[in-house]
């Protein structure tokens, strides 16, 4: 059974730059069917799809994010990690990693986890 | 970039009736549409894929239809346990896209 697993500090301070993991497990993250990718969630709010990373290095980002993300794929840890940059209050939200197949949706999810900026 | 809107915002229904939720694209993403369902506290999961394939797992009493712009997500016999947020996402296209969510809350 695939599992996806965040990790990474669950407080940031403003300006400073989010950085989480994905730790892939029970299947490998050099498939060639699948994208993996990272969706938000502010506190009481709606999904934001953040960006995708194929397993080659392609990435495809949100406009509204793409100068501050960035996102990158560790094929020997089966690992995937995002990072955004100059963080504001804004940022805060749950933050999912999840597996996209371009025929089906994001099928598989993390439990997500709570990031919040504050000083 | 695609535009997915989802209504109503929030859905009153009594247990045992029927639910039906829609999403609007600006534009068409074929059949390219999937729906989740979010329980507080949990992460999404996915419901239905291709617009009107149910994912592994899932009831009948869940089904999808449309294609192009135009997409229905409907329940058809609501149970305490589908009392959810469900959002509809576009896959066709870079950027993917979420609608803004439907509420299904009981009456």
């Amino acid at each position: 059974q695939l599992q996806l697993q965040e990790s990474g500090p669950g407080l940031v301070k403003p300006s400073e730059t989010l950085s989480l993991t994905c730790t892939v497990s029970g299947g490998s993250i050099s498939s060639s069917s699948y994208y993996w990718g990272w969706i938000r969630q502010p506190p009481g709010k709606g999904l934001e799809w953040i960006g995708s990373i194929y397993y080659s290095g392609s990435t495809y980002y949100n406009p509204s994010l793409k100068s501050r993300v960035t996102i990158s794929v560790d094929t020997s840890k089966n690992q995937f990690s995002l990072k955004l940059s100059s963080v504001t209050a804004a940022d805060t939200a749950v933050y999912y990693c999840a597996r996209l197949i371009m025929w089906l949706g994001l099928d598989y999810w993390g439990q997500g986890t709570l990031v919040t900026v504050s000083s | 970039e695609i535009v997915m809107t989802q209504s109503p915002a929030t859905l009153s229904v009594s247990p045992g009736e029927r639910a039906t939720l829609s999403c609007r694209a600006s534009q068409s993403v074929s059949s390219n549409l999937a729906w989740y369902q979010q329980k507080p506290g949990q992460a999404p999961r996915l419901l239905i894929y291709g617009a009107s394939t149910r994912a592994t797992g899932i009831p009948a009493r869940f089904s999808g239809s449309g294609s192009g712009t135009e997409f229905t997500l409907t329940i058809s016999s609501l149970q305490s346990e589908d009392f959810a947020v469900y959002y509809c996402q576009q896959y066709n296209n870079w950027p993917l896209a979420f609608g803004q969510g439907t509420k299904v809350e009981i009456k």
